[in-house]
């Protein structure tokens, strides 16, 4: 099956501004992930969105994290106030129903500066 | 809290050794579990999927097992190629209370190397 596509591939930002990952899922999966990873460490979940509306969250995605689909299509994260530790590769992830694969997209580098 | 954990961190082989990866989770009330791979600064491929049910999954040269009761599961390489080198993840879904749809858990990966 196709992996998701996400935009933009890298992004540079300054400390404090806000940022917005973008996701298209190919296909009419129901169920979409956001899960990040800084460097040299694992890969965490972030939120899990499901009926367009968040079905389970981290205790990572704060107030300054929100997702949403805005189009039916297009799945977005949000990052209201960019933080030095916000840096990380972002990761959009899509699965359809049962207990079935999830597949990744190519991820988003995030640099706040 | 689900762990999930990987052995060895890191592994160097020579090209066409035949070679075993290691992941083991705290939480053996899994879905399923997933195996990735990552390279450098890219996504996670997904590999195979073994379902809770199953005891295992070929791919290729590939082979996952998975013993849910001792909360394990092994990716064994057939005749390794240095195109495999590359991070390996591994990842669960369940465990600790979690749902069919929920999040996967990831352990910290192990880092392949396979040189001519």
């Amino acid at each position: 099956e196709p992996e998701v596509t996400q935009t933009p591939s890298h992004q540079v930002t300054q400390m404090g501004q806000e940022v917005i990952l973008r996701c298209v899922p190919i296909s009419n999966h129901l169920y979409f992930y956001w899960y990040r990873q800084i460097l040299g460490q694992k890969v965490e979940f972030l939120v899990s969105f499901y009926n367009n509306e968040i079905s389970e969250k981290s205790e990572i995605f704060d107030d300054q994290f929100s997702v949403e689909r805005p189009d039916g299509s297009n799945f977005t994260l949000k990052i209201r106030s960019t933080k030095l530790e916000d840096s990380a590769m972002y990761f959009c992830a899509r699965r359809g129903q049962g207990a079935r694969e999830a597949f990744f997209g190519q991820g988003t580098r995030l640099t706040v500066v | 809290k689900q762990e999930v954990t990987q052995i060895p961190a890191a592994l160097s082989v020579p090209e066409g050794e035949n070679l075993v990866l290691n992941c083991s989770f705290t939480d053996s009330a899994i879905y399923n579990l997933q195996w990735f791979r990552q390279d450098p600064g890219k996504g996670l491929t997904s590999l195979l999927l073994i379902q809770s049910s199953q005891r295992e999954q070929t791919s290729g040269r590939l082979n996952a097992s998975l013993d849910k009761s001792s909360g394990r599961s092994t990716l064994y390489i057939a005749a390794s190629q240095p195109g495999d080198s590359a991070t390996y993840l591994c990842a669960v879904r369940g465990g600790a209370g979690g749902t069919s749809y929920g999040k996967l858990t990831f352990g910290q990966g192990t880092i392949l190397t396979v040189h001519p």
